[in-house]
């Protein structure tokens, strides 16, 4: 089955203990991303990815690290989490780069930190 | 500034009510506009459109974009309360970045 997959889908942590947030298709898509929803914001792009080893900032991209060394995955690591990083965060992919294509969603993961 | 606004924030509707949910876009080099539905989990895709394909349709839901006023318009007929959910307007910019709208909350009332 074509999917996006992410875990943990939930997370309750401490301020400054250092987490990592796994995203992985298998659809083989080249663009990739991950975004942050908070309620009366939308969706914000924190950053994404054109394709291996190719990176760059979204909107949001302070307090977070993302690297791609493999096409199917794109983990997003938040090195010292603080509580304004409380959010629900989305994983998605597509197929190109030219972004005439639909995004596919993750199942998404909830992240506390206290 | 790349930005999408969508409008009304939320919408409180009767079945059987048609609705239009509006989205408007200022990105630098626009590549597509998107429309998504969002229940209690991810957004799931409704429909794409591009300066190619500026008119879509499936059943009940309907969109069409306008260079022009850069802007688009999401339709839903004859709405049931499996309608009920948050819809999601985003545009792809040539800076390879989607930006979202904050979402039009729409209600259905049986």
């Amino acid at each position: 089955e074509a999917q996006v997959t992410q875990n943990p889908r939930y997370l309750i942590t401490v301020t400054g203990k250092k987490l990592t947030v796994t995203c992985s298709q298998n659809m083989n898509h080249e663009y990739m991303s991950w975004y942050r929803q908070d309620p009366g914001l939308g969706l914000r792009q924190i950053y994404y990815s054109m394709n291996v080893e190719v990176t760059d900032k979204g909107d949001v991209p302070e307090g977070y690290k993302v690297s791609r060394k493999e096409k199917r995955n794109f983990p997003l690591i938040l090195e010292s989490p603080s509580p304004n990083q409380t959010s629900l965060y989305f994983c998605a992919s597509s197929p190109g780069i030219a972004l005439y294509n639909e995004q596919f969603f993750g199942p998404g993961t909830r992240l506390t930190v206290l | 500034e790349d930005k999408v606004v969508q409008s009304p924030l939320s919408l409180v509707v009767h079945e059987g009510d048609t609705v239009t949910l509006n989205c408007s876009y200022e990105v630098t080099n626009f590549r597509s506009l998107l429309w998504y539905k969002q229940e209690k989990k991810a957004p799931t895709f409704l429909f794409m459109l591009t300066s190619s394909g500026i008119e879509k349709k499936s059943g009940r839901l309907s969109s069409i974009l306008d260079k022009k006023e850069l802007s688009s318009i999401l339709n839903i007929t004859a709405t049931q309360t499996g309608d009920s959910a948050i819809y999601l307007c985003a545009a792809g910019s040539g800076t390879y970045k989607y930006i979202f709208g904050t979402g039009t909350r729409l209600k259905v009332l049986a």
